[in-house]
């Protein structure tokens, strides 16, 4: 089974901190991306990653960074926290396109408030 | 560019009704197609998929085919259960998009005993 596990179910952290969300998978998968999910708003893209050291921005990257170090790990930097940016976070993996078109597999999601 | 329009929600209905949560969509090409569910307060699941025109994917009783002509990929069920209620999502991935999702907005669903 495809595991994504992602460091934390639930962070508060204040205004003006610098936030770490990590994201871990165990199915050697290219693809990597964080979304945020807000009621009404649905899934949205934040950032992606094709392979190592590389990122993508998707449709709302501002105030937010990536880091993708090594394959399974891709992590998620909020700069300086503010209050819009309490959301829940998901974590997903997937094979590379190649002709073929893979699902995303997700994690838990991480629930982070920011007063 | 590509876009999947789903029901608007929310349902809500009977153990052991029927349920369909229609979805339709618009690429180019031949986009793969799936149903996520999210259960309350998790992370999204895949439920089922289909990649060419005519496929059917199924899981846990759900069911949905790949229709090229309506451009559908309607999610049915024959008998929902209480442990059903969720949020279901319709998405593809397709020759514009590579190996990003674009999902629909969500379809939640109440079962009541």
């Amino acid at each position: 089974d495809v595991k994504v596990t992602q460091s934390s179910r639930y962070l508060v952290k204040r205004t003006g901190e610098k936030v770490f969300l990590e994201c871990v998978q165990d199915m050697d998968h290219e693809n990597m991306f964080w979304y945020r999910q807000d009621p009404g708003l649905g899934l949205r893209l934040i950032y992606f990653s094709y392979d190592v050291k590389m990122k993508e921005k998707g449709d709302i990257p501002e105030g937010y960074s990536v880091s993708r170090e090594k394959k399974e790990r891709f992590s998620l930097i909020l700069e300086s926290a503010s209050t819009n940016q309490t959301s829940m976070y998901l974590c997903a993996s997937s094979f590379a396109s190649s002709g073929r078109f893979y699902e995303q597999y997700f994690g838990p999601g991480t629930r982070l408030t920011v007063t | 560019g590509n876009s999947v329009t789903q029901m608007e929600g929310p349902v809500t209905l009977s153990e052991e009704a029927f349920l369909t949560i229609n979805c339709t969509y618009t690429a180019t090409g031949y986009p793969s197609l799936f149903w996520y569910v999210q259960y309350p307060g998790e992370g999204l699941q895949l439920l089922l998929k289909a990649t060419k025109a005519d496929d059917k994917g199924s899981n846990k009783g759900f069911e949905a085919t790949y229709r090229k002509e309506t451009t559908s990929f309607h999610l049915e069920k024959g008998s929902v259960q209480v442990s059903d209620s969720a949020v279901y999502f319709c998405a593809l991935s397709g020759w514009t998009s590579g190996s990003r999702l674009t999902f629909g907005e969500g379809t939640q669903l109440t079962v009541n005993p």
